[in-house]
């Protein structure tokens, strides 16, 4: 596609609610990384991809998320349970490769609300 | 581990005056540093890297290793300029990730 395309684009639900975010990279693009974007926060790091393999996991902040990528396209981030502190933008971005001089792309995010 | 301090969460400069937003980073290896911007509605998008040495829309940056900081500058704002900056550091050796600062927002006051 022509940018990096996330849904839903707003999503309100329950506390105690599962909810999915997806991402669609950049076509071509083999790294993909997701982030959290909370409001006094600044962009707080989850976790990237590449190709289909997460080698770094490190930013999620609770087992109650995980992210997959299947195809190398396509990916989801799946908050379980959700609580009120993870009302934020989810970002995510891609770029051709994972390696360092490789320009980030970010998608417009995706609105959670939990109430 | 890695950290990119913004001190300014605001900052107001009048039309046509000099404007720098401040970057200082904390990193144990060599880094690489960037610059991003999110316009009212658009989404965050590369605005320079330290890499390139480039002057884009009027603005530059030099990483000062000495000082760690990379502070962004512009002699002088336009009213277009009005948006988020975001400091952003690339971590671990290998990855791309990125790690940023809290943002500062930047209003240019006609």
């Amino acid at each position: 596609g022509a940018g990096v395309s996330q849904s839903p684009s707003n999503k309100v639900t329950e506390k105690g609610k599962d909810v999915e975010l997806r991402c669609d990279p950049i076509s071509g693009h083999t790294a993909l990384y997701w982030y959290r974007q909370s409001l006094g926060q600044g962009l707080e790091f989850l976790i990237y991809f590449q190709g289909n393999s997460a080698p770094d996991k490190s930013g999620l902040p609770s087992d109650r998320f995980s992210a997959e990528r299947t195809g190398g396209s396509v990916s989801t981030l799946t908050i379980q349970r959700t609580q009120q502190e993870d009302s934020a933008v989810y970002l995510c971005a891609s770029s051709l490769r994972a390696s360092p001089g490789n320009t980030i792309y970010f998608g417009e995010g995706s609105w959670l609300t939990v109430v | 581990a890695q950290r990119v301090t913004q001190p300014e969460k605001l900052l107001s400069v009048f039309k046509g005056a000099p404007v720098e937003l401040k970057c200082n980073y904390s990193y144990s290896g060599s880094p690489e540093l960037f610059w991003y911007v999110q316009y009212s509605r658009q989404r965050l998008q590369l605005l320079l890297r330290h890499i390139s040495r480039e002057s884009i829309k009027g603005f530059t940056a030099d990483l000062n290793k000495g000082e760690t900081s990379f502070h962004l500058k512009k002699p002088f704002a336009q009213e277009e300029d009005s948006a988020m900056y975001y400091c952003a550091l690339s971590g671990h050796s290998g990855a791309n990730n990125l790690f940023f600062g809290t943002g500062t927002r930047l209003t240019v006051i006609p």
